[in-house]
């Protein structure tokens, strides 16, 4: 299976806008890619999803540039309460199975 | 309660034995689905169901079975346990199968000695 990559860790403080990337070559045409964040012995949590150019909801953004191979999540504002593991999903386009990204542990400093 | 929950949400079994781990969801999704994520890993497709009697293998199905046969139900079956199987077991549920919302599960810890 293609791998769904992204940064293993990243660091910000409080205050501050958190762009996270996802790089998805072989996303299947017709998916649409999902951001979860998952806190210590949690299950993942829904945050966003899109299909393509940008999405808002009350707590994030998703950019998808027009080729849809990679996309960022945009945490405006963290919080230390931000401080968790933030994976995207999407679908593989040879396999039409669902694959996760490999996952971005974001640490907020006060 | 409406929502989704495992049980147990911790298993220690040996090696050989057959193990089952249950999800059960009350919002009647269409879809659900059973993840495993391993320590420092990311989170890895086994099984998932698209309705009662539907399932369709994912990315890591060797080893485990699953069954439907009421939609508010989707348990794994490990039939005979390895030790390469010790994960956290993550169910979901959602309105569809592709890369779109999806509501998980606190998780079952398994440890397969």
């Amino acid at each position: 299976l293609a791998k769904t990559t992204q940064p293993i860790s990243m660091d910000s403080y409080e205050g501050q806008e958190v762009n996270i990337t996802c790089s998805h070559n072989n996303i299947a045409t017709n998916d649409y890619i999902t951001w979860y964040q998952q806190f210590p012995s949690q299950g993942p949590r829904f945050i966003i999803q899109g299909y393509k150019t940008k999405v808002t909801n009350e707590v994030a953004s998703l950019f998808i540039p027009a080729d849809r191979k990679s996309s960022t999540l945009s945490l405006p504002r963290v919080s230390l309460s931000d401080t968790a593991v933030y994976y995207c999903l999407v679908g593989d386009k040879n396999t039409d199975k669902l694959i996760f990204g490999t996952g971005t542990r974001l640490q907020v400093f006060p | 309660d409406a929502g989704i929950t495992q049980s147990p949400r911790y298993k220690i079994t040996e090696t050989g034995r057959q193990v089952t781990l249950m999800c059960h969801q009350t919002w009647s999704h269409s879809y659900m689905f059973w993840y495993r994520q391993d320590l420092g890993h990311g989170l890895r497709l086994i099984y998932y169901s698209a309705a009662a009697d539907i399932t369709d293998k994912g990315e890591v199905s060797d080893g485990y079975v699953v069954s439907r046969s009421k939609t508010e139900n989707f348990p794994l079956t490990l039939e005979s346990a390895t030790r390469s199987q010790t994960s956290v077991y993550f169910c979901a549920s959602g309105t569809s199968g592709r890369a779109f919302e999806q509501f998980f599960g606190p998780g079952t810890r398994l440890t397969v000695l």
